[in-house]
C-alpha cells in the first residue's frame, strides 16, 4: 500500500465549477498535510497546508482534513483554465518524512 | 512564502562528465533541504535529505557516490551528478523546509539535465 494515494485523473472540470480532489494516507500518526500545484515542466508550488481537522479556506481553495478517516481533500471553487495542472498531496508522517502522492491531473475546460 | 532558487535551470553535458546543481534558500535559513528527481509524466522521487553540516541521507536505490550532496551552510546545498550518463537525464528539484513547528517544503524552480 502506498503511503499517500490520489486518483491520477484526469479530472475534467467545466470552467466556473468546483474541482474536488481527494487524498488518503496510511500513517495515522501523520501531523501535517499539504497541497501543491505543478504545471507541466515546472516545479511544485505550495498552495495550501492544514494541520487540524476541519476546513481551511484560502481564496478559491479549501482544504479539508479528517484524521479519523485519514483523508484530506482540496476544493477549487470557480475553476479557471489557469487551474489546469497536476495537484500533489503531501503528508508529513509520524517520522517527520514527507510522502507525496502521485498527483491528480486537473483539466479545466472553457 | 519562502523563496528557493536553483542554478542552473537547464544544463546539457556530455556523457562521463560531472554536473553541479546549486540550491539556495534566499530569505530564510534551511537546516534541511531535499533533492528530488522527476521523469516525464511521473511523480516526484525523493533522492536524499540533506542536513546542514552533516552527511546526507539517501533513499534506497540512490547511489551516494554518484549523486554527491553537500550542505555546507544554512542557505546552500549542492547536488553533483558524477560521471553522468544519458539515463541520468531528468528534472532535478530541490526543496527547503521552513516554518515552525510543522515546517512546509518550498521547492526551487528545478534543473533540467540532459546528458548526451
Amino acid at each position: 500500500q502506498k503511503e499517500v494515494e490520489q486518483n491520477s485523473g484526469p479530472l475534467s472540470v467545466p470552467e466556473g465549477a468546483i474541482a474536488s480532489l481527494n487524498c488518503t494516507y496510511s500513517d495515522r500518526g501523520s501531523q501535517s498535510f499539504f497541497w501543491y500545484r505543478q504545471y507541466s515542466g515546472k516545479s511544485p508550488e505550495l498552495i495550501m497546508f492544514i494541520y487540524s481537522n476541519g476546513d481551511k479556506e484560502d481564496g478559491r481553495f479549501t482544504a479539508q482534513l479528517n484524521k479519523a478517516s485519514q483523508y484530506v481533500s482540496l476544493l477549487i471553487r470557480d475553476s479557471q483554465p489557469s487551474d489546469s495542472a497536476t495537484y500533489l498531496c503531501a503528508v508529513r508522517d509520524s517520522w517527520g518524512k514527507f510522502q507525496f502522492g502521485a498527483g491528480t491531473q486537473v483539466v479545466v475546460t472553457p | 512564502g519562502a523563496v528557493v532558487s536553483q542554478h542552473p535551470s537547464r544544463v546539457i553535458c556530455k556523457s562521463g562528465t560531472s554536473v553541479k546543481i546549486e540550491c539556495r534558500s534566499l530569505d530564510f535559513q534551511a537546516t534541511t533541504m531535499f533533492w528530488y528527481r522527476q521523469f516525464p509524466k511521473q511523480s516526484l522521487m525523493l533522492m536524499a535529505t540533506s542536513n546542514e553540516g552533516s552527511k546526507a541521507t539517501y533513499e534506497q536505490g540512490v547511489e551516494k557516490d554518484k549523486f554527491l550532496i553537500n550542505h555546507a551552510s544554512l542557505t546552500l546545498s549542492t547536488l553533483t551528478v558524477t560521471s553522468a550518463h544519458p539515463e541520468d537525464s531528468s528534472f532535478y528539484i530541490c526543496s527547503a523546509g521552513a516554518g515552525r513547528p510543522f515546517y512546509e517544503q518550498y521547492f526551487g524552480p528545478g534543473t533540467r539535465l540532459t546528458v548526451t
